[in-house]
């Protein structure tokens, strides 16, 4: 089954920790997306990749790093410097081929910082 | 900036009738596309529809339509025949030349027996 895989589905830290959250796909997706969503809220995109080894930031990026060493894989790090990390966080991907070019979802984490 | 806005932040409709949810949003481009997407409990983020800017035809999938008024940047959504299984947050989103989607704050969607 192709798709995108997140883990853990719900992850609880330590304030002050680090903390890495897991984006899998296996669609051959060029792009790839992360987006935190706080209770009552759209989501808000963090960071994005067109392309291995390269990467922007979004709206919200500060306290947040990210790598792209592989096509299928997309981590993102919630840092110390993140003021307030608790909320849902979602990963997405995007074929750059497809001519509606859709983003799909994972199905997120929960992230709560004690 | 791009923005999207949703102005409703929670609707209820009977089982078997039909709910319009609403959606604006503010661009100075030309070509873009809109989307709405539906957010059950599981927090999966499903597509529900899209609309390319440069067609004129609402799109439909089934029980779902759009009407899009370009001049007017709104992007509402129509439920025909509403079933207990769409109740769900809905979220409207505008997709940039950059390929980033903007989304609104989202509608509550409740489906009363």
């Amino acid at each position: 089954d192709g798709g995108i895989t997140q883990s853990p589905k719900y992850l609880f830290r330590k304030e002050g920790q680090n903390v890495t959250l897991s984006c899998e796909q296996n669609l051959n997706h060029d792009a790839m997306y992360w987006y935190r969503q706080d209770p009552g809220q759209g989501l808000r995109l963090i960071y994005y990749s067109q392309i291995v080894n390269d990467f922007q930031k979004g709206d919200i990026a500060e306290g947040y790093s990210v790598s792209r060493e592989k096509k299928e894989s997309f981590p993102l790090t919630v840092t110390s410097a993140q003021k307030n990390p608790t909320a849902f966080y979602l990963c997405a991907s995007r074929t750059g081929t497809d001519f509606y070019n859709e983003q799909f979802f994972g199905p997120g984490t929960r992230l709560t910082v004690l | 900036a791009q923005t999207v806005t949703q102005s409703q932040p929670e609707m209820s409709v009977q089982e078997a009738e039909t709910v319009t949810l609403s959606c604006t949003y503010d661009t100075s481009e030309s070509d873009y596309y809109l989307f709405w997407y539906k957010q059950p409990p599981s927090r999966q983020m499903i597509l529900v529809i899209r609309q390319e800017a440069y067609k004129q035809q609402n799109a439909t999938e089934n029980r779902f339509s759009v009407n899009f008024q370009k001049a007017a940047k709104s992007f509402s959504l129509k439920i025909s025949d509403s079933q207990l299984g769409d109740a769900a947050m809905y979220f409207c989103a505008y997709r940039s030349p950059d390929q980033k989607l903007v989304f609104g704050q989202g509608t509550r969607l409740t489906i009363n027996p």
